[in-house]
């Protein structure tokens, strides 16, 4: 496996369960990212986590919890979620944070489905 | 001010035409403009960036013109190809640093032969 895996591609779920989306990079980067991307509307940053240590949280709402067990894997839990919380749920890395030339390298995300 | 505006929503062009996307911002202090390509069923990747100490940057068909005045930043792509059929996401950070990008809204790229 090469860049970064999002599983799973799919998922479908009711607003009373709890449910888990995974990201893996293989690029050897210290950055990891979650982003929100709903249609018509642009990418949403909502966490970043640099060398496993949370260094932005966008006010997301706490249905939302981010982990970071090394520079990865990346976890977001998911619990209590809305059917406004249905989108497309963004994975990125980059080999630094907040310094030049490096770019946001994305996994190919997970949809998500809140019934 | 954050918000980076795109235009258009969505675009048809003929095979080998030129496709031009606009961008626009407000925040003078944003000195890095990365264009993403996303394909269906796939993440947003890399295609250009630019920095505003220059006013144009060519990668094969790709270019972007950057108008620092008007706060301005284009998109264009000489000789589209079907292949080149996809979503254009502008997006425009401080130094470089991936962590602070705002990104525009898109434009859907459709290339008929």
């Amino acid at each position: 496996e090469t860049g970064v895996t999002q599983t799973p591609r799919h998922l479908v779920m009711g607003m009373t369960n709890k449910k888990s989306l995974k990201c893996e990079q293989h690029l050897g980067h210290n950055a990891m990212y979650w982003y929100k991307q709903s249609a018509k509307k642009p990418l949403e940053l909502m966490f970043v986590y640099n060398f496993k240590e949370q260094t932005e949280n966008n006010s997301v709402p706490s249905r939302f919890s981010p982990e970071c067990p090394n520079s990865s894997h990346l976890f977001l839990h998911l619990h209590t979620l809305q059917p406004e919380d249905s989108a497309l749920y963004l994975c990125a890395s980059s080999q630094d944070y907040g310094t030049g030339n490096s770019p946001l390298h994305f996994g190919n995300g997970t949809r998500l489905t809140v019934t | 001010q954050q918000q980076v505006k795109q235009s258009p929503q969505s675009l048809i062009v003929q095979k080998g035409g030129i496709s031009i996307i606009n961008c626009a911002y407000e925040n003078t202090a944003f000195d890095y403009f990365p264009w993403y390509q996303q394909f269906p069923g796939k993440g947003p990747a890399l295609l250009i960036a630019i920095r505003p100490d220059v006013s144009e940057k060519k990668e094969g068909r790709f270019t972007i013109s950057f108008n620092k005045s008007a706060k301005q930043f284009s998109l264009h792509i000489m000789d589209s190809q079907p292949g080149d059929s996809a979503t254009y996401f502008c997006a425009a950070g401080y130094g470089a640093g991936s962590y602070q990008l705002t990104f525009g809204k898109g434009t859907k790229l459709s290339v008929i032969p």
